[in-house]
This record gives structure tokens, C-alpha cells and sequence, in this order.
């Protein structure tokens, strides 16, 4: 079965520092990925999604993630956080062969910016 | 904009009670979610609706039920409360372009307490 593995539950940087989250998934095929932002008290927010084509994703917010298949992983970036970006960071996958509406959330990554 | 709402932000009842959360969204999407959100487990699927009373079982569907009479309504009903499923209610809403793309949008969620 599909998983996805986010092996950083907390993470602190200074604000302006760059910024890289990690995620590893377990697919036998080349699945959808999704990464969500989740600011304090909010529901989730798509960031970004990754399903064909030139690996590296541009989103929302300065945000940008690389899919590479040789380490099923899809890792998220930013040059240069910003205090608001302060948030829990949920990635996920899709199973592209059954139920496309089945989508599987990692456990999350806490960001907290120093100011 | 999407917009999906929570009938409650912060809910306590007590154990043996029946528990109706509600969600509205307003986007005359077709698919509909509630995930049940716990610390270092992400998002698990309860439940999901793809049309108007249609209903399907997510991963983790036990002590929990789904009513949808309308399409842009959705309800999650705990019918016996109990203490361990005291967590954070989200609920999602995507219109279905065919593919696992489909971009979910979330409300703010409901914080279950049940004493």
C-alpha cells in the first residue's frame, strides 16, 4: 500500500534562512504529490502538486518542490522563509490506479520561523 | 473564492452522546471528505461522498457515519461518543476533473473534546 513518510516532525529556522522539507513516499509507480500548508487555526492549503512532466513545481508562496524517482522522494523548498510561512506542512499522495479521489497525508512537518 | 464551512470550531460533549458535524461548502463541488486529524498521524480518511447520498468508506470508518442529502452538505455523525474520538474534524470538498489532480479544498475543522 501507498505511504508517505515525512521523517522531520519539527523544524526551526531563522527567518530569511532557506528552507527544505523532506518527504519520501512508497508507490509502485510514479504517483500524484501533493504538498498542503496548514497555518495555525486554518484548514489545509494546497501548495503545490506534482503528476507529469518537468520535475520541478513551481506554487504558491515562493514554494517550489522536486520529485526524483531514484529516491521517491518529493522534497519542498523555499530560498528565503518569512515569519508567516509558520505553519504545519502536510505531503501527500495519490493513488493513481484505484479511487482517484484516495488521497494519503503524511504526518506532517512543523515549521517554526525565528525571527 | 471556495469556500467550505464547519458548523463549529470548538465542540464538548460527553461520552455516549450522538455527534452531528456539519459542513457546507459552496462551490457546487461534487466530492466531499471528512478526515479526522491527530498529532504525528496526519489526515486519515473517515469518509467520502462522490454524488448526493453516495457514500464511501474510508480507512478509518468504524464508530463513525455519513449523511449527504444534498450536495453541497455534508454531515459526519458520531453516533456513540467516545473519548478516543476526541480530535480535530476536517472536511474537504473537490470537483472531479476525471484525475487524482483534484485539488481538495478544506475548512478550518471542528475540535472534538468528548468527556
Amino acid at each position: 500500500a501507498q505511504s508517505v513518510t515525512q521523517p522531520d516532525i519539527h523544524i526551526t529556522v531563522s527567518e530569511g534562512a532557506s528552507l527544505e522539507l523532506r518527504c519520501n513516499y512508497s508507490y509502485g509507480a510514479t504517483p500524484y504529490l501533493f504538498w498542503y500548508v496548514q497555518s495555525p487555526g486554518q484548514g489545509l492549503q494546497l501548495l503545490l502538486k506534482y503528476f507529469s512532466g518537468d520535475t520541478l513545481v513551481q506554487g504558491i508562496k515562493g514554494f517550489e518542490a522536486e520529485f526524483k524517482r531514484s529516491q521517491s522522494s518529493f522534497n519542498l523548498r523555499k530560498p528565503s522563509v518569512h515569519w508567516s510561512d509558520a505553519a504545519e506542512y502536510f505531503c501527500a499522495v495519490a493513488d493513481r490506479k484505484t479511487s482517484y479521489d484516495k488521497v494519503i497525508f503524511g504526518p506532517g512537518t512543523s515549521l517554526s520561523v525565528i525571527p | 473564492d471556495v469556500k467550505v464551512t464547519q458548523s463549529s470550531r470548538y465542540l464538548v460533549k460527553r461520552t455516549g452522546e450522538k455527534v452531528f458535524l456539519e459542513c457546507v461548502q459552496d462551490m457546487d463541488h461534487e466530492n466531499m471528505f471528512w478526515y479526522r486529524q491527530d498529532p504525528g498521524l496526519g489526515l486519515r480518511l473517515i469518509y467520502f461522498s462522490y454524488d448526493v447520498k453516495m457514500k464511501e468508506k474510508g480507512d478509518i470508518p468504524e464508530g463513525y457515519s455519513v449523511s449527504r442529502e444534498k450536495k453541497e452538505r455534508f454531515s459526519l455523525i458520531l453516533e456513540s461518543a467516545s473519548t478516543n474520538q476526541t480530535s480535530m474534524y476536517l472536511c474537504a470538498s473537490s470537483y472531479p476533473s476525471g484525475t487524482a489532480t483534484d485539488t481538495q479544498y478544506f475548512g478550518p475543522g471542528t475540535r472534538l473534546t468528548v468527556l
